[in-house]
């Protein structure tokens, strides 16, 4: 089965940084993606990580510990285009490279 | 590459009235997704296909169906429309490992 928690709603300031938490439950976990959800737009993808430990890639992060069932987004340098829903995203080895997706986060950026 | 194209964009259908969701990808991947999005709430996984002529359930497949008789489309069937299917659908495809989505279809049921 599958069991995805996220916080509901986060509010930061421009220029800082912003760390969103997601914790899982999955059954034959294999990876996780995080995604990025304008309003009214598709998400598009931004992170995945198989291993334990720290992916880099600009001013976005993502970590994952999979003993603890645990990833996080870390979002630096916020600009106010970063305003939007975050989708967390574990994937397990059952068939049909299926995504199972969280709520989403929803992020807002302020001045 | 267009990637992936849903048409039509908007739709307003009455109760039971019947539409086809039409879902095409050029990057031949094998992986195809329909996805629903309600207000506020994440993505739930309606039906999927791992390759051309194979099909299978998802999460909430009740008053759906798709085909899959080619690689590039997946079209999503819509036979008897209820107010319970207004939402936003979202088909996605992949190769493997991460999904590629389209720009949806919004649809109202009334």
């Amino acid at each position: 089965g599958q069991n995805i928690d996220q916080p509901t709603e986060m509010t930061a300031t421009e220029g800082a940084i912003v760390q969103i938490n997601c914790t899982y439950q999955t059954s034959g976990f294999n990876g996780l993606f995080w995604y990025q959800q304008h309003a009214g737009e598709a998400p598009t993808f931004l992170s995945y990580n198989v291993l334990d430990g720290l992916e880099e890639k600009g001013r976005f992060s993502s970590f994952l510990s999979r003993s603890k069932g645990y990833s996080y987004l870390l979002l630096k340098e916020l600009q106010m285009k970063d305003s939007a829903s975050y989708l967390c995203a574990p994937t397990s080895t059952g068939g049909g490279n299926k995504l199972t997706f969280g709520t989403g986060t929803q992020l807002k950026v302020e001045l | 590459n267009a990637g992936v194209t849903q048409t039509p964009k908007f739709r307003i259908l009455k109760i039971g009235q019947s539409m086809t969701l039409q879902c095409t990808q050029d990057m031949n991947h094998n992986y195809m997704y329909w996805y629903r999005q309600d207000p506020g709430m994440g993505l739930k996984l309606i039906y999927y296909s791992v390759g051309a002529g194979i099909t299978d359930k998802g999460e909430v497949p009740n008053g759906y169906n798709v085909s899959r008789s080619t690689t590039e489309d997946f079209p999503l069937r819509l036979e008897l429309a209820a107010p319970s299917q207004t939402s936003v659908y979202f088909c996605a495809s992949s190769p493997s490992g991460g999904q590629f989505f389209g720009p949806g279809t919004r649809l109202t049921v009334l």
